[in-house]
């Protein structure tokens, strides 16, 4: 099984509002709501900030939403800040007692 | 408070053994299952697998097969990797994390350095 597919990279400035996106298929992200988002700053711990797709965890800025439509999931931050670099998961649950995470997406903050 | 923690760093010879623990408090140990994630140098996180702490059984990825094995002590809330034969390529730092019913983790270790190379 492939990785679930994240871009690469994204950027934005500060204030403004980006999209990362997670691809699976009709059996891992279409066929559950059971996608983690995760910031991970290199040598540390990962992060989770969104859970079963839409929930935040408590402590979590509410800037970071996300959401799920067929096969895709998508982490939206809003009013970026220089301290949202970092590198973003997904996660989704794919059947079988098993999970899978995306390729990482690396957050620029110009 | 929940908190995982892991072994020490560690540097060995191609071939040889590791094992790294990740001992659990704040919770009772055998109501979450803990993962196991690999993070290679310059790449990406890679679930290695899980394993139940209420049973012991244990489930490895693809490609996670054979030289990885997934233990616990319950009785010091410990779970552990053990890596044998290791190759150059298994240079990464791993991580332990709880494991919610739906499939999340909200606690992680703080990671496990190994180092491959003669």
């Amino acid at each position: 099984q492939s990785a679930l597919t994240q871009p690469a990279s994204v950027s934005g400035s500060p204030g403004q509002s980006i999209t990362i996106s997670c691809t699976g298929t009709n059996s891992d992200v279409g066929s559950y709501n059971l996608v983690s988002w995760y910031q991970h700053h290199p040598g540390k711990a990962p992060k989770l900030i969104i859970y079963e797709a839409i929930k935040r965890p408590s402590g979590v800025s509410n800037r970071f939403s996300g959401s799920k439509s067929g096969n895709t999931a998508s982490l939206t931050i809003s009013g970026l800040q220089t301290e949202d670099e970092s590198d973003y998961y997904c996660s989704s649950y794919v059947g079988g007692s098993t999970l899978m995470f995306g390729g990482g997406t690396k957050l620029t903050v110009l | 408070q929940v908190q995982l923690v892991q072994s020490g760093s560690e540097l060995k010879n191609p071939g040889a053994s590791v094992k790294i623990s990740c001992k659990a408090s704040g919770y009772t140990f055998n109501t979450y299952g803990v993962i196991w994630v690999r993070q290679a140098p310059g790449q990406g996180l890679e679930w290695m697998g899980w394993i139940k702490t209420n049973s012991g059984n244990p489930t490895y990825a693809q490609g996670f097969t054979g030289r990885f094995v997934f233990s616990l002590d319950t009785s010091v809330s410990t779970a552990y990797l053990q890596i044998s034969s290791l190759k150059a390529e298994d240079t990464a730092i791993y991580y332990c994390a709880r494991r919610s019913s739906t499939w999340y983790s909200d606690y992680w270790g703080q990671g496990t350095l190994v180092t491959v190379s003669s």
